[in-house]
């Protein structure tokens, strides 16, 4: 069964400028959700979706972050304009809310974001 | 608020220790309680996932425990070995599946 997908693994970018993530979870996983992790922190939750609906985005930076979920398949987190403080690995995980493994976390291997 | 910490923040240790990973949240009402490992560099690799209801999770030389009434999980690494070197992570989830996150334990294990 293949895992959580994540690209682009490494971004570099000047501050102001946009940048894009994608995340394609498990097949079958109706939730959805990006983290922010950064350096020698646990993950923050920025957004959780169920299906294509918005269930939590209340520590998401609304006035420069945006995620979407067309389909309530695959998901894309955009920032923009991007701060310096916005250096971090970006988390997409998924999970399942039926059978064995409910409620069980499956991680990608995550975007690093550096801003310069 | 869901408040989750663990204790030691960073811990080394030599190989073949038995090692013990705390892990602490604030609310008792929770769905499920999860371990992972994060390699330098790396996404999370699920470990152990304590449903509510139960008490112990085991895999190889893992187990974790967990008492809602006291907010405590613990992780037990039997035999340590410098392949279990990462950093360990606790989640703790109420209903509608939303994890909080501790900040980890950096675990290292020289030969």
């Amino acid at each position: 069964e293949a895992g959580v997908a994540q690209s682009p693994r490494y971004k570099i970018i000047e501050k102001r400028q946009s940048v894009a993530f994608w995340c394609n979870p498990i097949s079958g996983h109706a939730t959805l959700y990006w983290y922010q992790q950064i350096l020698g922190q646990g993950p923050k939750l920025l957004i959780q979706f169920q299906n294509n609906g918005v269930v939590d985005d209340s520590q998401l930076p609304k006035d420069r972050f945006s995620a979407e979920r067309l389909k309530g398949v695959d998901s894309t987190l955009k920032i923009q304009p991007a701060k310096l403080e916005d250096s971090a690995v970006y988390l997409c995980a998924s999970t399942s809310s039926k059978g064995r493994e409910v409620g069980e976390l499956f991680f990608g291997e995550g975007s690093r974001l550096t801003v310069l | 608020k869901q408040e989750v910490t663990q204790i030691p923040a960073a811990l080394s240790v030599p190989e073949g220790e038995n090692l013990v990973l705390n892990c602490s949240f604030t609310d008792s009402a929770i769905y499920n309680l999860q371990w992972f490992r994060q390699d330098p560099g790396k996404g999370l690799t699920s470990l152990l996932l304590i449903q509510s209801s139960q008490r112990e999770q085991t895999s190889g030389r893992l187990n974790a425990s967990l008492d809602k009434s006291s907010g405590r999980s613990t992780l037990y690494i039997a035999a340590s070995q410098p392949g279990d070197s990462a950093t360990y992570l606790c989640a703790v989830s109420r209903g509608s599946y939303i994890p909080t996150f501790g900040r980890g334990t950096s675990l290292i294990v020289h030969p």
